[in-house]
C-alpha cells in the first residue's frame, strides 16, 4: 500500500489565484512529519514547508500553507496568489519517527503544477 | 551558507565503467541521505548515514552500489560496474537529526547516463 498518495498528476491554475495540491498519507505511528518539496524543471529539490503530527496549528511559510487534517490523514498544500515561477513538480513526503528506519522520507509521485498567465 | 554540494552535476559513462558520485553535506548536519530519482520509480532512498555510520542501506539496489562517509563533510556513492539501468538523477541530502523538524535539504543532484 502506498504511504503517500498524490491523486492529481497535473494541475492548472491562473496566475494570482490560489491552488490546493492534495496529499493523503498512511501511517500507524503517532509521531510523524509531513513535508512538501518543489522540483522546478531545473531539477533541484526545494524544501517548502513542514508539519509535525503533534503541531496544533497548520504550518505556514509565506504564500505556502499546509491544510493538515489529522483524522482524515491529509496534508494538502495551499499556494496563494500563484506566480509563474510556481510552475513545477510538487512532492509530498512523510517521515515516520518510530521503527527501524527512523529518518526515512517516503515520497509521493508528485503533482505537476502549471501556472497560466 | 553553502547548501549541499554534489559533484559532478552530469556524468556520462559507458556500461561497465566505475562511477563515483560525491557529496558535501551542510556544515553541522549529522545525517546524510542518498536518493535516486527515475521516471518509473520516483524518488527512492538508497542509504542514509547518521554521524558517519550507515544506518539503513536496504534501498541499495545490489552489490554494485556502495557508499561511504569517511568524515562528517564528505560522502561518496560508487557504482561498479555501471549498467544502463543505473541511469537516473542521484540526490544527496543532509539534515540535523535532533527531533522536531529534521528537514532534509537536497543537493542539486547528479544526472547519470550510462550508455
Amino acid at each position: 500500500a502506498q504511504k503517500i498518495t498524490q491523486t492529481q498528476p497535473g494541475m492548472f491554475v491562473q496566475e494570482k489565484e490560489a491552488v490546493t495540491l492534495d496529499c493523503t498519507y498512511d501511517t500507524s505511528d503517532p509521531s510523524y512529519g509531513l513535508f512538501w518539496y518543489k522540483q522546478p524543471s531545473s531539477g533541484e529539490m526545494i524544501f517548502l514547508i513542514y508539519q509535525g503530527s503533534y503541531d496544533q496549528q497548520n504550518a505556514t511559510e509565506g504564500r505556502y500553507s499546509l491544510n493538515f487534517q489529522k483524522a482524515r490523514k491529509s496534508a494538502n498544500l495551499v499556494i496563494s496568489a500563484s506566480q509563474l515561477g510556481d510552475s513545477a513538480m510538487y512532492f509530498c513526503a512523510m517521515r515516520e519517527v518510530s521503527g527501524g528506519s527512523n529518518y526515512k522520507l517516503t515520497f509521493g509521485k508528485g503533482t505537476l503544477l502549471t501556472v497560466n498567465p | 551558507d553553502a547548501g549541499v554540494i554534489q559533484s559532478p552535476r552530469h556524468e556520462v559513462t559507458e556500461m561497465g565503467q566505475e562511477v563515483t558520485l560525491r557529496c558535501k553535506p551542510i556544515s553541522g548536519h549529522n545525517s546524510l541521505f542518498w536518493y535516486r530519482q527515475t521516471m518509473m520509480r520516483g524518488l527512492e532512498l538508497l542509504i542514509y548515514f547518521n554521524n558517519n555510520v550507515p544506518i539503513d542501506d536496504s534501498g541499495m539496489p545490489e552489490d554494485r552500489f556502495s557508499a561511504k562517509m569517511p568524515n562528517a563533510s564528505f560522502s561518496t556513492l560508487k557504482i561498479q560496474p555501471s549498467e544502463p539501468r543505473d541511469s537516473a538523477v542521484y540526490f544527496c541530502a543532509s539534515s540535523f537529526l535532533a527531533g522536531g523538524s529534521d528537514t532534509q535539504y537536497f543537493g542539486p543532484g547528479t544526472r547519470l547516463t550510462v550508455l
